[in-house]
């Protein structure tokens, strides 16, 4: 089946820095991808959805300047959180749609555990 | 907007036995697709099931099978002979469209554990 893979699967850093997380779609092109933050014991709740070639479309409430999203090739999509706090420390997934036909299936990468200190 | 309430926020149940997991929605679209995803502890999202709408048949996968009701917008999972494997947060998804950038809406999810 189709994968996605997300890279790191965690990552610690220090208040103030940046850290990038990046998304690929293995064996399919995605033009569309999705970014997703959970908190523990919660659902996922959709930051943004990344389109190739063009700006992030945000959900209400998501800062853009601090969530910055890159999505230069079909296959990769860029997830950047800028000056980074503890507060953004979370479980961030991306996730990608094959739609074929009338058939329509979303694949999730492994998620990346954030520790900001 | 869509809506999926998710009414179980943790169950569980005897290993081998059967359990339902509960899901309704609320569109005013006609034709849309449903999921239910399971997240283990590693938090890998992996596709349980997925139901058309347009389709009238319920979706079944081995173990796993669905009871769609669409009239009613409910759409709850059943697991039968149930395994520790099964043991995970189990989220129910609606997306009204097959389109690229259509997203999926996800209920607040059922801990599902399972008892040896």
């Amino acid at each position: 089946g189709a994968v996605v893979s997300q890279h790191p699967s965690w990552v610690i850093c220090k208040s103030g820095t940046s850290v990038k997380i990046e998304c690929r779609s293995l064996d399919f092109q995605a033009t569309t991808m999705f970014w997703y933050r959970q908190f523990p014991k919660q659902s996922l709740m959709l930051m943004a959805t990344s389109n190739e070639g063009s700006k992030a479309t945000y959900e209400q409430g998501v800062e853009k300047d601090k969530f910055l999203i890159n999505h230069a090739s079909l296959t990769l999509s860029t997830l950047t959180v800028t000056s980074a706090h503890p507060e953004d420390s979370s479980f961030y997934i991306c996730s990608a749609r094959i739609i074929a036909g009338w058939n329509t299936e979303a694949f999730f990468g492994q998620g990346t555990r954030l520790t900001v200190v | 907007a869509q809506t999926v309430t998710q009414s179980q926020p943790e169950m569980s149940v005897q290993e081998a036995e059967t359990v339902t997991l509960s899901c309704t929605y609320d569109t005013s679209e006609n034709n849309y697709y449903l999921f239910w995803y399971k997240q283990p502890p590693s938090r890998q999202m992996i596709l349980v099931i997925r139901q058309e709408a347009y389709k009238q048949q319920n979706a079944t996968e081995n173990r796993f099978s669905v009871n769609f009701q669409k009239a009613a917008k409910s759409f709850s999972l059943k697991i039968s002979d149930s395994q520790l494997g099964d043991t995970a947060m189990y989220f129910c998804a609606f997306i009204r469209s097959n389109f690229g950038n259509e997203k999926l809406t996800f209920g607040t999810g059922t801990r599902l554990t399972i008892i040896p």
